[in-house]
């Protein structure tokens, strides 16, 4: 079966420091692999998507960037973090689709920007 | 702009059916509806999708208008564990949009 993973499941960061989030998929190859974002009582906004190792596309122009180095494992970085980058990041990932496939995500990190 | 719109918040007796309306008036021919609920520090969780006709799965039903502008989540019977925000999503293709969802309570 497949499971996502993604860490760490907390992380409290001051303004200007760097950033990495780590997602790994387990159980499947070449999937879609997404990065969203979650401010606090609002829905999802998705922030980059990846069809393929390399292959990145970013929707929200912002300070952060994105990474797929390996088949089953997508990053989130930023070298210099702002307080509005708090928020709740969620990966997920789906099969090759275009529309009608689940996506599922993973357990998410809560950041928090001081 | 939100391509979905939900009410904030609805309310449900234990054990009765439940409602969750959705519009998303600029759907085009090809997205597809999904839902999703999602608990407090949790990622969300699938619950059902379609495209033009009603569908049923085991959680839930799901009827969707005849024009495609608006649709509704049927959770047949309520428990205290369907308590969670439930967000209707237009899949095309490329990415989810996801609405504001309406965060339901289950009154028992």
């Amino acid at each position: 079966s497949q499971t996502i993973h993604q860490w760490p499941a907390t992380l409290v960061q001051p303004v200007g420091s760097p950033l990495s989030l780590e997602c790994t998929v387990e159980g499947t190859s070449n999937p879609n692999l997404y990065w969203y974002r979650q401010a606090a009582g609002r829905g999802l906004q998705l922030l980059f998507y990846s069809v393929g190792i390399g292959q990145i596309s970013s929707e929200v122009p912002q300070n952060l960037s994105a990474s797929r180095p390996q088949d089953r494992q997508f990053i989130l970085s930023s070298k210099k973090l702002l307080l509005s980058d708090s928020g709740f990041y969620l990966c997920a990932w789906s099969q090759p689709t275009r529309g009608g496939e689940t996506q599922y995500f993973g357990p998410g990190t809560r950041l928090l920007v001081l | 702009d939100a391509k979905t719109t939900q009410p904030n918040s609805m309310e449900s007796n234990e054990e009765e059916p439940v409602h969750l309306p959705c519009n998303h008036s600029t759907i085009s021919g090809t997205d597809y509806i999904h839902w999703y609920r999602q608990l407090p520090s949790q990622g969300p969780e699938y619950v059902i999708h379609g495209l033009t006709s009603n569908v049923n799965n085991r959680m839930a039903s799901l009827a969707i208008a005849e024009d495609r502008k608006s649709s509704t989540l049927i959770l047949h019977r309520a428990t205290l564990r369907d308590a969670a925000v439930y967000y209707c999503i237009l899949d095309t293709g490329n990415q989810f949009y996801f609405g504001t969802g309406t965060s339901l309570t289950v009154i028992p």
